[in-house]
């Protein structure tokens, strides 16, 4: 079935590059996305990625999609401490019908300051 | 516009009661989700909603559950007879059919059954 595949933990300092990675099993979706969670709260979207698309950056967030290895990344820059959340990869699953979004298990970020 | 809300936001219960949640999505939104949470996991799906009819079912979603949207708008997850391993957080999403394909979650609903 499908998979969505991220590191657990990732841990960076202050003011550096956070690169969160994913990897994905279904090749049909339509959109890809990153939420990200903070402690004992709901998922906010942070943003999304179009299938035909390589790239999109939106202020400090850049995204970049490699559809031939199924490899989504978000690249966080200037990281600061109220980044700390755990990030999650979504992605619709078979056809990407929207009815039923896949995780993965979520990567931990935390900044130092 | 206040965003997706559910309540309770906590509920602790014993095994063998039934809770039910609460779901107020997004106003005008035509999909509603249900998605369950355990501890050092991402969301499951369980179920989701367009309009008032429910369209999708995980096989997570036992007999012992029950989702209902009956006017379209807000909706309810029941779980009958709770075991110790319904303990998780219960989070609800909502989307546009008309607006666009993103999944706004509310707050969630943490359950612990004793």
């Amino acid at each position: 079935g499908e998979d969505v595949e991220q590191s657990l933990f990732l841990s960076v300092r202050e003011g550096d590059s956070s690169v969160i990675n994913c990897t994905y099993t279904d090749s049909s979706s339509t959109y890809l996305y990153w939420y990200k969670q903070e402690p004992g709260a709901g998922l906010q979207l942070l943003t999304y990625i179009f299938s035909n698309m390589d790239m999109k950056q939106d202020q400090r967030l850049t995204v970049l999609l490699n559809k031939k290895d199924k490899h989504l990344s978000l690249r966080i820059a200037d990281t600061q401490t109220g980044d700390s959340a755990i990030y999650f990869c979504a992605d619709p699953g078979y056809g990407g019908s929207q009815g039923n979004l896949i995780f993965g298990k979520g990567t931990k970020l935390s900044v130092k300051p | 516009d206040t965003g997706v809300s559910q309540d309770p936001r906590h509920k602790i219960t014993k095994r063998g009661q039934n809770v039910t949640f609460r779901c107020d999505p997004i106003s005008e939104h035509n999909r509603l989700y249900w998605y369950r949470q355990t501890l050092g996991q991402g969301p499951e799906f369980l179920t989701y909603f367009q309009n008032e009819a429910q369209l999708e079912k995980s096989r997570l979603l036992s007999d012992r559950f029950s989702a209902e949207r009956p006017k379209g708008s807000f909706s309810t997850l029941e779980i009958q007879r709770t075991e110790q391993g319904d303990s998780a957080m219960y989070l609800c999403a909502s989307s546009s059919l008309a607006g666009g394909h993103e999944q706004f979650f509310g707050p969630g609903t943490r359950l612990t059954v004793l």
